[in-house]
Parts: structure tokens; C-alpha cells; sequence
């Protein structure tokens, strides 16, 4: 399916453990993003990626690493969970600069 | 520091009673103005983009204006499925946009 998908929605992990929350897009759009959403605030920004091996931090950055091996794919990970990265998180992507984003569906995780 | 602050939070409204969403903006060079629509457990939707000053866009029940310190999302006559978060972005320079908090807007029939 074309598009843009996340993995998984669901997952609850605990305090110290390692998770790798998953996207994938299918356009073959230069600019991908992860965003983390917490209840009363909008968008923030973790990281993003302007092409393949290019990232740069977002607004918090902390706790999370990523990679761009592929244009497709941009995987996001939390080296040592803690609570206050329970989160629902958005993978996004869009063509250029100035186009609009795409957003995956997101993924609910809970930290305990 | 780019900033994005919305008004209000929540805005009730009677389906039929028109109204408009506030978003307003400081950016060092805007590049452009999202307006993005959310429902309840999903993704933002993509609704308009505005460039410049003095642009409008429209859809459907929607119209999004842009001055140069703020844009509007008109609401004329809303149904109870316009109901949802509305949320503002604005790309600067680089290539990360900043979103505002949201308008949670609910449409009583």
C-alpha cells in the first residue's frame, strides 16, 4: 500500500529497556521526521532527516537516536526508556522543504 | 526561536455558527504556513498551505487566510464532522516546520 506506516500502534515497554519504533514510506520523499505528542500539546520535534545518512536534532532530541539508511525507512529509538517518553509518536514525511507533510498513524507507547 | 501560539484551545460550537481559529506566528523568514486537520487516535491530515500575505485558500466549509503575523481558519456553517483538532505549522528556513498547540473544536447538532 502507498503511503506512510508505522509499527507498531501499540507497545508497552519497561523503565530500561531498548524499543525501536518503525516507519516506512513508499513516495521516496527527501525529508522525513519523528514528533512526539503529548496530551495538551502539539507537534515536537525529535529528529529528522533531510535525505538518506542526513539527521539532524529536533527540539528534543534526548534519550532517542535514529538512522536513514534507506530513503524509504527511518527508524527511531529509545536506548533506556524512561516514563517521560511515554508518548504517542508521528512519523512523517514530505517531498521538499516547503510541501506539505504526510503522517503515519502513529504509535502509542507506554513506559511503566 | 520560531513560535506558534493558537487560539483558542477549544471552541464549542452549534452546528450552522460560524467562527474562526486563530494561529498566530514569529518566524525568521516564513517559507510557508500549514494548516493540518486531526482526529481522535490519528494522524494529522493536510488541509491548505498559505506562502504570503494576503493569500486565501479554500475548502469545502474552510477558508484559511495569512497576514503577516497571523492566519485564520474560517469555519463557515460547521457540521458535527468538521469536529477535530486543527492544528498550525510554520516552515522557516531549514527544513523543520513548528506546530502550535491545537484548537480542539467540537460541532453540536
Amino acid at each position: 500500500d502507498a503511503g506512510i506506516t508505522q509499527s507498531p500502534r501499540y507497545k508497552i515497554t519497561e523503565t530500561g529497556r531498548q524499543v525501536t519504533l518503525m516507519c516506512h514510506q513508499t513516495w521516496s520523499h527527501s525529508y522525513m521526521f519523528w514528533y512526539r505528542q503529548d496530551l495538551g500539546h502539539g507537534l515536537r520535534l525529535i529528529y529528522y532527516s533531510a535525505a538518506a545518512d542526513i539527521t539532524d536534532k529536533g527540539e528534543v532530541p534526548d534519550g532517542y537516536v535514529v538512522s536513514r539508511s534507506k530513503t524509504e525507512n527511518f527508524p527511531l529509538t529509545l536506548e533506556s526508556a524512561t516514563r517521560s517518553q511515554t508518548s504517542v509518536y508521528f512519523c512523517a514525511s514530505r517531498e521538499n522543504r516547503v510541501s506539505e507533510a504526510f503522517f503515519g498513524q502513529g504509535t502509542r507507547l507506554t513506559v511503566v | 526561536e520560531d513560535q506558534v501560539t493558537q487560539s483558542p484551545e477549544a471552541l464549542r460550537l452549534q452546528e450552522g455558527e460560524s467562527s474562526s481559529l486563530n494561529c498566530s506566528y514569529t518566524v525568521s523568514g516564513l517559507r510557508g504556513l500549514f494548516w493540518y486537520r486531526q482526529d481522535p487516535g490519528k494522524g494529522p491530515e493536510f488541509l491548505f498551505t498559505l506562502y504570503s500575505a494576503g493569500e486565501e485558500k479554500e475548502k469545502e466549509r474552510l477558508k484559511a487566510t495569512l497576514t503577516k503575523k497571523e492566519s485564520f481558519l474560517h469555519i463557515t456553517a460547521p457540521k458535527p464532522e468538521d469536529s477535530a483538532t486543527y492544528l498550525c505549522a510554520v516552515q522557516a528556513s531549514a527544513g523543520k516546520s513548528t506546530f502550535g498547540d491545537g484548537t480542539t473544536l467540537t460541532v453540536k447538532p
